[in-house]
Parts: C-alpha cells; sequence; structure tokens
C-alpha cells in the first residue's frame, strides 16, 4: 500500500508544452506539499494545502499551479514549461499544518528538452 | 530562518555507530530540530525529531546539547541501507510561523563500508 504516491514517475518533454504531475496519498492527511530538487540536489518547498487552502506559496513563476480537488490530491500544473524546469518534483503530506512528520512520494523526474 | 551546519560527507563500517554532527547556534526558543534522510534515487524520510531532551525511536537517537546550539544523530550500528542523504533541519512551531514549512540544507552524504 502506497502512502504517498506520485505520477508519472518520469516526464520528458519540450519548451513551452503544458504538463502536470499528480499526487495522492492514502493517509487522511489534512495537509500535502510540494518540493522542488534541483540538479545540486538542494531540496526546496513550493507549496502547501491544508484541506484544499494554500498555505504556503513560495517564490515560484505563476507558471505554476497547484490544484487541489480534494484533501487526498494535491497536482502540480506547470504552463510554458522550460529549461530550468527540469528537477525532481517531491510531493508529501503530513497529518496537519505543522505535524511534526512529513511522508513524500517517490519523486517525479521532469527533463525539459 | 535559522540555519543548519553540517559536514559534507561521513564515512562508516558497517555495524559501527555513527554520529552525524549538526550546528545550530542560531536556534530559537520555538525551534524544533528535525532529521531527515534521503535514500538514493528516493524521496526524503523522517528520522526523528526533538526539542530540548535527548530522544530515541527505532530509527535511530537524538543528542541535543544542553544550549540546543548543537544535536548528533546517532545511528547504534549502520547498515549498507543506511547510505544517504542526512538533513538536519530546524522547524519553528511558533504560532503563525508553523506551517511545516521544511527548509533543507546540503545535508551529510553517509557512505557506509561493508
Amino acid at each position: 500500500d502506497t502512502a504517498v504516491s506520485q505520477t508519472p514517475k518520469y516526464l520528458v518533454t519540450q519548451m513551452g508544452n503544458d504538463k502536470s504531475i499528480k499526487c495522492e496519498q492514502n493517509l487522511g492527511h489534512d495537509t500535502m506539499y510540494w518540493y522542488k530538487q534541483d540538479s545540486k540536489k538542494f531540496l526546496k518547498i513550493m507549496f502547501s494545502y491544508n484541506n484544499k487552502e494554500l498555505i504556503i506559496n513560495e517564490t515560484v513563476p505563476n507558471r505554476f499551479s497547484p490544484k487541489s480537488p480534494d484533501k487526498a490530491h494535491l497536482n502540480l500544473h506547470i504552463n510554458s514549461l522550460e529549461l530550468g524546469d527540469s528537477a525532481v518534483y517531491f510531493c508529501a503530506s503530513s497529518r496537519r499544518t505543522g505535524a511534526n512528520e512529513q511522508f513524500f512520494g517517490p519523486g517525479t523526474r521532469l527533463t525539459v528538452l | 530562518d535559522a540555519k543548519t551546519t553540517q559536514p559534507n560527507s561521513m564515512e562508516s563500517n558497517e555495524e559501527e555507530p555513527v554520529h552525524l554532527p549538526c550546528n545550530h547556534s542560531t536556534i530559537s526558543g520555538t525551534d524544533y530540530i528535525h532529521w531527515y534522510r534521503q535514500l538514493p534515487s528516493q524521496g526524503p524520510e523522517y528520522v526523528i525529531h526533538g526539542l530540548t531532551s535527548n530522544v530515541n525511536n527505532r530509527m535511530a537517537s537524538l543528542a541535543i546539547a544542553e544550549d540546543r546550539k548543537s544535536s548528533t544523530l546517532i545511528l547504534h550500528r549502520a547498515t549498507l541501507r543506511d547510505a544517504a542523504v542526512y538533513y538536519c533541519i530546524l522547524r519553528d512551531v511558533g504560532g503563525s510561523s508553523n506551517t511545516g514549512k521544511l527548509i533543507f540544507g546540503q545535508g551529510t552524504t553517509l557512505q557506509v563500508k561493508p
């Protein structure tokens, strides 16, 4: 039973395209997050949602738009993809905002050509 | 946000204890100390957290200095599966700051030799 799952695992696309990454958690958690890990392996938070409400919105280009249809899902849509968007994107969830333990998904490796 | 300093890399032999240090001299009273690790090609994984007292769980122990300006993650018997990047993170849980935001540094890459 996968706790936090992401699809797809790999995504290769051309510059200028629009793509989405999906995340689902079956833990019954209220809060979900998106993190980006760049080529230098630095992990940086992008967004978090609590019960479908936006809590954290870091300085991220507005080409990135998170969407939470329900509290078990947090999808990430990226418009007009750029080379610099190539990275591994991790989804995570926690029982509530500020809970001590976050559970991370396996990551989606996005490559923009 | 208070910062942490960790060695870039450490080596250990299998089945020996490992002590991973972390300095956080600017820690505030509402900062919890969290440790996560990231195994190769996987997402980060929670290890342990603490505020003032030493903590133990099935994965590791966390020793926190009395002045809280440093801490040490202790793996009691390293296995090959413990080879990972270990992140020491301060998380502010005070009031409106408690958003759950984790700020990852560069971490310590632990190599475990058979």
